[in-house]
């Protein structure tokens, strides 16, 4: 079964500095997607990168970059030069483009401090 | 713009009462779902569709309905809500005909925050 695993609950972080956010994934498809989104205070959601499973080159947008090791299943966001905007929930999911479904970790609160 | 749209965006109601939570895209997007937020559980899925007339379920489909009769329109419906049902519910949309190897962005509505007495 497809599963999202966030080990993360709260992070802080000074700002200026690097930050990791860990996700690991499970599915048996050979076909698949994996998303980060952001959630500030304000509720919505940020779509902020996307890695495909064919995808031989790790994604960047910005200051974000994907950390893509697919024999250890995982899909860290890396954020660089963090800012005080980006505290915030960050959310990993995967789509298995299968089952056509759509799977969320639990979630890992960011907090950047001045 | 580009955007999906929910409505109402706060809902108070009472055990039992049916309600209806409207969710628009004008993206001509194939894919449409439904999630429910709760602290702790991240967003699961309630409800997704592939296209018109085609819908399957989520994680947590209990208690839900759902249609697809036009492809920019996909209501999540409660029968008859009750307190666990209580929630943040995003409704998303997305080309759909993404895969492995092209980008396939969900986007989201602004929420509807329910709460059921």
């Amino acid at each position: 079964a497809q599963k999202i695993t966030q080990t993360q609950p709260g992070m802080f972080v000074q700002e200026k500095e690097a930050v990791t956010l860990d996700c690991t994934y499970d599915t048996s498809d050979p076909s698949y997607g994996l998303f980060w989104y952001k959630q500030p205070s304000s509720g919505e959601m940020i779509f902020l990168i996307y890695q495909g499973s064919y995808d031989q080159q790790n994604a960047t947008e910005g200051r974000y970059s994907l950390n893509f090791q697919k024999a250890r299943k995982s899909a860290n966001l890396v954020i660089s030069a963090s800012q005080l905007g980006d505290s915030a929930m960050y959310f990993c999911a995967m789509r298995d483009f299968s089952a056509s479904k759509i799977i969320f970790g639990s979630g890992t609160r960011l907090s950047i401090r001045p | 713009e580009a955007q999906v749209t929910q409505n109402p965006r706060y809902l108070i109601t009472v055990t039992g009462k049916k309600l209806t939570v409207t969710c628009s895209q004008n993206m001509n997007h194939e894919y449409m779902s439904w999630y429910r937020q709760d602290p702790g559980l991240g967003l699961r899925q309630i409800y997704y569709s592939m296209n018109v007339e085609v819908t399957d379920k989520g994680d947590v489909p209990e208690g839900y309905k759902v249609s697809r009769k036009e492809k920019r329109n996909f209501p999540l419906i409660l029968e008859s809500p009750s307190p666990n049902q209580t929630s943040l519910y995003f409704c998303a949309s997305s080309l759909g005909s993404g895969g492995a190897y092209s980008v396939d962005t969900q986007y989201f509505g602004p929420g509807t925050r329910l709460t059921v007495l």
